[in-house]
């Protein structure tokens, strides 16, 4: 059954550090979202793609956080420099368009610690 | 602005019991409603969809309604599990395709 795959699992890196993180979505799914999970609250997004153009980076941290796909296929979010508020659970997901039916897929998530 | 609340925040069942989670929004142009099982540090599992032009979807155990109009989504969960025990999410789709959750109402099933 296809997945979204994201890539770490787990990151520890100190404050100040850069740190990425890799999502590939299912193939064939134009939207990818990045979301970002604190402990004990849901899900907020962060940046949402249209093959490879941004549709929404409203809630997205611009002096430190960007995101890219470049081809329209896979996708990077990078921190640069991260800070402890950073630590949480990153989120991509992507969804094939179809109208009403569009049903979003979720990875497994990034677990970010910042020390 | 969307916004979506989950009541309860936390629930505590013996097993064979069952049990209604509740999820309401404030703008009712939804494209449709999804709700998501997330076990502790993993992914969102997707449970079940409901099309904004439907009235309910079931799957095994699990039924979820939507009624639009008062801004509010039911998920049924029959004869709970010990391995039902998990954060059960709700989120909602606009227009632009964005997906707005809730907070979630964690689940404890006990043997």
């Amino acid at each position: 059954e296809a997945e979204v795959a994201q890539s770490p699992r787990y990151k520890i890196t100190e404050k100040s550090q850069a740190v990425a993180f890799w999502c590939d979505p299912i193939s064939g799914h134009a939207t990818l979202y990045w979301y970002r999970q604190i402990l004990g609250q849901g899900p907020e997004l962060l940046v949402q793609f249209q093959d490879e153009s941004v549709v929404d980076d409203s809630q997205l941290p611009k002096d430190r956080f960007s995101a890219e796909r470049l081809k329209g296929v896979d996708s990077t979010l990078k921190i640069q420099p991260a800070e402890l508020g950073d630590s949480a659970m990153y989120l991509c997901a992507s969804s094939l368009n179809s109208g009403t039916k569009t049903e979003a897929f979720f990875g497994q998530g990034t677990r970010l610690t910042v020390v | 602005k969307q916004e979506v609340t989950q009541i309860p925040a936390a629930l505590s069942v013996p097993e064979g019991e069952n049990l209604v989670l509740n999820c309401s929004f404030t703008d009712s142009a939804i494209y449709n409603l999804q709700w998501f099982r997330q076990d502790p540090g993993k992914g969102l599992t997707s449970l079940l969809l409901i099309q904004s032009s439907q009235r309910e979807q079931t799957s095994g155990r699990l039924n979820a309604s939507l009624d639009k109009s008062s801004g509010r989504s039911t998920l049924y969960i029959a004869a709970s599990q010990p391995g039902d025990s998990a954060t059960y999410l709700c989120a909602v789709r606009g227009g632009t395709y964005k997906y707005i959750f809730g907070t979630g109402t964690r689940l404890k099933v006990l043997a």
